[in-house]
């Protein structure tokens, strides 16, 4: 089945630096989506990117889709104590087959904001 | 606009109990997907509805199974319970037959098989 590595598993930074995660696939996607997960809630969309190459942006949140449609990068600037959560990138196949209908996700980055 | 409610919040289970959840889509949404997440396994896809019928199903055992009602809300059920299925239970619901458009999730059902 399709894997997505999702990179790094967690991160402890300052309020006020930049972040970056990424995931890579083995397989190609035509739309990747990042959503954030507060503890005992639904993940939230946060992003939604569905061309390759696009960069899309989120107020303080950048994505973009990869060019060869395998990976995804998401960077958050200037951290903030609400970014705390957990972040995870998902994967959607090609729109016509029935598996499109499905999230591949992967594991997920554990943000931790130190002040 | 309401969001996705899922209900209950938490549930407490016997091993080879069955059990129900029920998920109520974002009005207008007519795609609705459960996903199982856990600490081991992550989020896993279960299956995903449209217009009352199964299009998609994940690599889940037929204790597994769910149906979609004719007003889009949809309920999965889980027989004869085991311990591995302690997870929190997400229903997502989109407005497009494609899910182009992203997933909306709900705040899950937490399932603890005792």
């Amino acid at each position: 089945g399709q894997q997505l590595n999702q990179s790094p598993q967690s991160m402890f930074i300052q309020e006020g630096e930049d972040v970056s995660m990424n995931c890579t696939s083995s397989s190609i996607f035509n739309t990747w989506l990042w959503y954030k997960q507060d503890p005992g809630e639904g993940p939230v969309l946060l992003i939604a990117l569905y061309k390759a190459g696009e960069l899309t942006s989120n107020g303080r949140l950048t994505a973009q889709f990869g060019i060869t449609r395998k990976d995804s990068f998401l960077n958050i600037s200037a951290s903030i104590p609400s970014d705390v959560g957990i972040y995870f990138c998902a994967g959607q196949t090609d729109l016509l087959s029935g598996s499109a209908r499905q999230l591949t996700f992967g594991s997920g980055t554990q943000l931790t904001v130190l002040p | 606009k309401a969001g996705v409610t899922q209900t209950p919040r938490y549930l407490i289970k016997t091993r080879g109990q069955q059990v129900t959840l029920s998920c109520s889509p974002i009005s207008g949404h007519r795609s609705v997907s459960w996903y199982q997440q856990t600490p081991g396994q992550g989020l896993q896809f279960l299956f995903e509805y449209f217009s009352e019928t199964q299009r998609n199903k994940g690599n889940f055992p037929g204790r597994f199974s769910g149906r979609q009602f004719s007003n889009s809300r949809s309920e999965m059920n889980v027989s004869t319970l085991e311990l591995g299925d302690s997870a929190l239970y997400l229903c997502a619901s989109s407005p497009a037959s494609t899910g182009r458009r992203g997933y909306t999730f709900g705040s899950g059902t937490r399932l603890t098989v005792v």
